[in-house]
């Protein structure tokens, strides 16, 4: 039971670049999330999703795109990386649906933008 | 909006003596209430949460925390710290109960040998 996964650890881009940021979870929970951490700052949500096929804006979601694959898989995506996006960004998961829980957090990437 | 305000950035202890990490929150409602810590370079681990239940929660490794609603606080407090208790701690809050969480800037617990 490896709980939440993400990859890659670390990456570094360059300012145009895109990527993509994968998460799995293997707790076969409802709700999945996207968090960017920066010092000072806390953890600011970028979107989440409710559901298989549902998705809906956090408090952060200018220059992310994110596709909630199937229950298990929710990747978030930098169409054209800019420096203000380096940060390190944590996926989590939990088993309620549209209620406060328990949110269970995968390891962190962190990404450079040069 | 809700917010929540820790009140504390940076908190140092020797160990053997008691912790408290302060945090105020500002829901006019109910809230449900969280504290997480984040040990280096590490994700996130949930330490206790309140969801009225009762306002003397109980967590983890010894922490425990009580909800105020006259002083709307949920400090976080350990009898006696360890070394293995250094690490960042967050309060986070629901959002009208709902999944989206607010979390407070973190304080960063140091303990002295």
């Amino acid at each position: 039971n490896a709980g939440v996964t993400q990859t890659p650890k670390f990456q570094v881009l360059k300012t145009g670049q895109s990527m993509t940021l994968q998460c799995a979870q293997d707790m076969n929970h409802n709700s999945m999330y996207w968090y960017r951490q920066d010092p000072g700052m806390g953890l600011r949500l970028i979107y989440y999703s409710a559901s298989e096929g549902t998705t809906d804006k956090g408090e952060v979601p200018n220059g992310y795109n994110v596709s909630r694959l199937n229950k298990r898989e929710f990747s978030l995506r930098l169409e054209s990386a800019a420096p203000s996006q380096t940060s390190v960004y944590f996926c989590a998961s939990s088993g309620a649906k549209r209620v406060a829980d328990t949110q269970y957090f995968g390891p962190g990437t962190r990404l450079t933008v040069l | 909006a809700q917010s929540v305000t820790q009140l504390d950035s940076h908190v140092s202890v020797s160990e053997g003596t008691p912790v408290l990490l302060r945090c105020n929150y500002s829901s006019s409602y109910s809230p449900s209430l969280f504290w997480y810590v984040q040990h280096p370079n590490k994700g996130l681990q949930l330490l206790l949460k309140y969801t009225s239940a009762a306002t003397l929660v109980k967590g983890i490794n010894g922490f425990e925390a009580e909800f105020k609603k006259s002083e709307t606080s949920f400090h976080l407090t350990k009898p006696s710290a360890h070394m293995s208790d250094a690490a960042e701690y967050f309060c986070v809050d629901s959002n009208f109960g709902n999944e989206k969480l607010t979390f407070g800037t973190g304080t960063r617990l140091t303990i002295i040998p």
